[in-house]
């Protein structure tokens, strides 16, 4: 039974414009979330995390929103560029200030293409 | 500040056989974690080291082992290879007992079992 969904296997999007990437879960106990950006023959790449008591993260182009209440969060891409055009992974994990947070359960991700 | 490292890069075995994979932290970080990436799936936790002891495990028999050195890098050791096992292993550091203690990811290995 997968605790984190990404339901959109992959989304197109027109450079400059927005792109947002959903996931969902099922575990009320998650409470931070991560997402990460995967370039072929690359691990990812940390981009943005978000805590369960905060419902927004922004940091440059990348925000994280989180609604507690309905499981889901999205990651936002503004202005969307060629470069990001990647596999990108939503990934939970009960938060334990001392180092728990190995346990990282991830979505299956999606595929973001950015075109010029 | 130097990345993680994972090697090797690519590795063929055949069923059977034991194979051996490393990992070296970013620097000033205490804790690995290693993760099986199966074609078409997000990565899935194996096991967790903290200061050179197991601290989590995923739901991965005892055939997947580990060890952490004083120096924090790290081995994900696999006995009796069978086909399931064909992924990419993917290693992550972090500094525990932060309040960001963020996973940083390595190239990863990727393994073939034939």
């Amino acid at each position: 039974d997968q605790q984190v969904k990404q339901n959109s296997p992959s989304l197109s999007v027109q450079e400059g414009r927005i792109s947002i990437l959903n996931c969902d879960y099922t575990n009320s106990m998650f409470d931070y979330f991560l997402w990460y950006k995967k370039y072929p023959a690359e691990g990812p790449t940390f981009l943005i995390s978000i805590s369960s008591i905060k419902d927004k993260n922004e940091d440059g182009r990348f925000t994280v929103f989180l609604n507690k209440s309905a499981k889901h969060l999205s990651l936002h891409i503004v202005p969307s560029q060629p470069g990001d055009s990647a596999v990108y992974f939503c990934a939970a994990s009960v938060d334990s200030y001392g180092g728990s947070q190995g346990n990282l359960i991830f979505g299956k991700g999606t595929k973001l293409s950015v075109k010029p | 500040e130097t990345g993680v490292t994972q090697s090797p890069t690519h590795l063929i075995k055949t069923r059977g056989q034991q194979v051996t994979l490393r990992c070296s932290s970013q620097s000033g970080h205490n804790t690995v974690s290693w993760y099986q990436q199966a074609l078409g799936q997000g990565p899935q936790f194996i096991f967790q080291y903290y200061r050179e002891e197991e601290n989590g495990r995923g739901n991965f028999p005892p055939r997947f082992s580990g060890l952490q050195f004083p120096n924090y890098s790290s081995e994900l050791n696999v006995n009796a290879l069978e086909l399931d096992d064909s992924a990419l292993y993917l290693c992550a550091s972090s500094l525990a007992g932060t309040d960001t203690d963020t996973q940083y990811f390595g190239p990863g290995t990727r393994l073939t079992v034939l």
